[in-house]
């Protein structure tokens, strides 16, 4: 398995464009998270996912953020209207659901800059 | 509210001696225990982990302790290599749960 795919790597916008994360999860994981990397929070989680359903999207920062997980291959993390405070690095991490105690596999990340 | 905080920000190593990384948490609910470790542009990389029924785990030059009493744990890196110099990140889950992640510490191993 190539690992946990996220698209794009970089990903410059304008402030008020909507933009979109992509996220290709280990085939056969449940669970799939959505952080976000800040300095001042580390490794911040916005939402995730068992079975495709959203459990806990609690940590998404406010209305502009929405996720969805149409299938067990792939998931979006969209802002729309972005603002430069988004800037960040965005992972998607995915783990096993037969063991509850599994460590979490990471993508390698989107970094995001909004101008 | 940071439920599991790591409280320095960066620590420097001479190359050979042990580095220390420090973790906290303050919900007792907590089982499982993790430690990644993330280089520049990379993903973080699962390291070592060890369950709440133990407090130690060894693997290698690696070695995480488990304080349960002072909700305390942390990493033992020895001998401490060029290579180890990296973001590290603690984390902790329950029964399953989402993990909550540390703000990491950012360690330099110095040759």
């Amino acid at each position: 398995d190539a690992g946990v795919i996220q698209s794009p790597r970089h990903e410059v916008t304008e402030m008020g464009q909507e933009v979109t994360l992509r996220c290709k999860p280990i085939s056969g994981h449940d669970y799939l998270f959505w952080y976000r990397q800040t300095m001042m929070r580390g490794l911040e989680l916005l939402i995730y996912f068992n079975n495709n359903v959203p459990i806990d999207d609690s940590g998404m920062p406010e209305d502009r953020f929405s996720a969805k997980m149409p299938n067990a291959s792939f998931s979006t993390l969209k802002i729309q209207p972005s603002e430069p405070r988004d800037s960040a690095v965005y992972f998607c991490a995915s783990r096993p659901g037969t063991d509850m105690n599994t460590e979490a596999f990471f993508g390698q990340g989107t970094r995001l800059t909004v101008v | 509210d940071q439920q599991v905080k790591q409280n320095s920000p960066s620590l420097s190593v001479q190359e050979g001696r042990i580095s220390i990384l420090n973790c906290d948490y303050t919900n007792s609910m907590f089982d499982y225990f993790l430690w990644y470790k993330k280089y520049p542009a990379e993903g973080p990389t699962f390291l070592i982990s060890i369950s709440s029924i133990k407090d130690k785990n060894e693997d290698g030059r690696f070695t995480v302790f488990l304080n349960k009493s002072a909700k305390h744990l942390s990493l033992h890196i020895v001998p401490s290599q060029p290579g180890d110099s990296a973001v590290y990140f603690c984390a902790a889950l329950y029964t399953g749960n989402q993990f909550y992640f540390g703000t990491g510490t950012s360690l330099t191993v110095i040759p």
